[in-house]
């Protein structure tokens, strides 16, 4: 059973850049694709993107430009940053695996960490 | 980006309910479909994938059908502890996209 923890600031100011990261207990970093979902306060799920364990990413292209994902396979943990932060990025954000094999789905997720994007 | 319309977007019902969430999707994705259950304050839980495959311990009276462009999930006795959003996600192609969400809720 893998389990995903993510960590990282509750609180970022306008324009920085927002860093999180995923620790990844009870499992290979090899065997999923590893991924960042995010959900403002009160809507729905955006897909941010993933990293495979050979370092190839693939990013949704309304955050392309801003978004880079990266992992530490000696640590078991991969990371998410977010550039030039605005209140629009407020959000949940959750660490997840995406499981390919066919058919894919999201089959665990972290409990999810909260960053408010103010001054 | 392919576009998933849930509907309806809020439903209230009782227990012992049947209830049926819909998910259309802009352009054909085969079976590649999934649906999830979010309760508040938690993350989204996997419940069927590939539009039709019941993930591993979730009850039997979640299922889901559908291929194509239209897409059905069904709770056919709703009990108390599936009051919930529940989002449908398409994995046929990148960058992944969820339905807006289906809130249920209690009548």
């Amino acid at each position: 059973q893998v389990q995903l923890q993510e960590s990282g600031p509750g609180l970022v100011k306008p324009s920085e850049t927002l860093s999180l990261t995923c620790t990844v207990s009870s499992g290979s970093l090899s065997s999923h694709y590893w991924s960042w979902i995010r959900q403002p306060p009160g809507k729905g799920l955006e897909w941010i993107g993933f990293i495979y364990y050979s370092g190839s990413t693939n990013y949704n292209p309304s955050l392309k430009s801003r978004v880079t994902i990266s992992i530490d396979t000696s640590k078991n943990q991969f990371s998410l940053e977010l550039s030039s932060m605005t209140a629009a990025d407020t959000a949940v954000y959750y660490c997840a695996t995406e499981l390919r094999g066919g058919y894919d789905f999201f089959d665990y997720w972290g409990q999810g960490t909260l960053v408010t994007v103010s001054s | 980006d392919i576009q998933l319309t849930q509907s309806p977007s809020f439903l209230s019902a009782s227990v012992g309910d049947r209830v049926t969430i819909t998910c259309r999707a802009s352009q054909g994705i085969s079976s590649y479909l999934a649906w999830y259950q979010q309760k508040p304050g938690k993350a989204p839980k996997l419940l069927i994938y590939a539009a039709s495959t019941l993930q591993s311990g979730v009850p039997s009276r979640f299922s889901g059908s559908g291929s194509g462009t239209e897409f059905t999930l069904t709770i056919s006795s709703l009990q108390p502890e599936d009051f919930a959003t529940y989002y449908c996600q398409q994995l046929n192609t990148y960058p992944r996209t969820f339905g807006q969400g289906t809130k249920v809720e209690i009548k």
